[in-house]
């Protein structure tokens, strides 16, 4: 079945410094998903690839959607303490009949004042 | 006004015991699913309704037993409850089954089994 791979598992970053994580499907992705959430929360939608090689901006998030529609990345500059929480990317393959949404484990971000 | 409830909040229970967990959304969506999230916060489907259909079904022990009475509610039952039952349960919905469609997730149902 599909594998969404996500790495780091944990990332703790100094206030400031940027913030990367990855993710990897072991199949070709209609689209992917990026979802917060933050300590004690629940999932929270943040944005959504479709096209091959898309890049989409939010204020100091910016995600990216590979060319081969198998990979993705989050990547945050300058983090805040109010982007503690799991990063969570979700795909659906892109194959007939697949109608399942697959999350990855999530990576755990910490900011240190 | 919340858009997708669940109810309880929280759940402590005795080994062996029957619990439910209730879910509504009032967005008007047509899909609606269950997840667990264990203690390594790892998101897995159980179950997911479209129409009051069920359209997917996980490796899930036969005890866990989705109902959906309308399209605007997802419930959980689980019969004779294990240690390992215990995690967060999420209820989510979306618009319909489409590739593109956004999840809206409840609050959680934070199960505890002793």
């Amino acid at each position: 079945g599909q594998q969404v791979m996500q790495i780091p598992q944990y990332q703790h970053v100094q206030e400031g410094e940027d913030f990367t994580t990855y993710c990897n499907s072991s199949t070709t992705l209609s689209n992917i998903q990026w979802y917060k959430q933050r300590p004690g929360g629940h999932p929270v939608f943040l944005i959504q690839l479709v096209k091959s090689g898309e890049v989409k901006k939010q204020k100091r998030l910016t995600f990216q959607f590979g060319e081969a529609k198998k990979n993705s990345s989050l990547h945050i500059t300058a983090t805040q303490t109010t982007d503690v929480g799991t990063y969570f990317c979700a795909g659906r393959s892109s194959g007939a009949g697949s109608y399942q949404l697959t999350f990855g484990k999530g990576t755990k971000l910490s900011v240190i004042p | 006004d919340t858009a997708v409830s669940q109810t309880p909040k929280y759940l402590v229970t005795q080994m062996g015991n029957d619990k439910s967990i209730k879910c509504e959304q009032n967005l008007g969506h047509d899909t609606m699913y269950w997840y667990k999230q264990d203690s390594k916060k790892f998101l897995k489907i159980m179950f997911s309704y479209n129409n009051k259909e069920l359209i997917i079904n996980e490796t899930v022990p036969n005890r866990f037993s989705p109902k959906s009475p309308d399209k605007a509610h997802l419930n959980l039952h689980i019969n004779s409850l294990e240690l390992g039952d215990s995690a967060v349960y999420f209820c989510a919905s979306s618009r319909d089954f489409g590739s593109g469609e956004t999840q809206y997730f409840g609050p959680g149902t934070r199960l505890l089994v002793l």
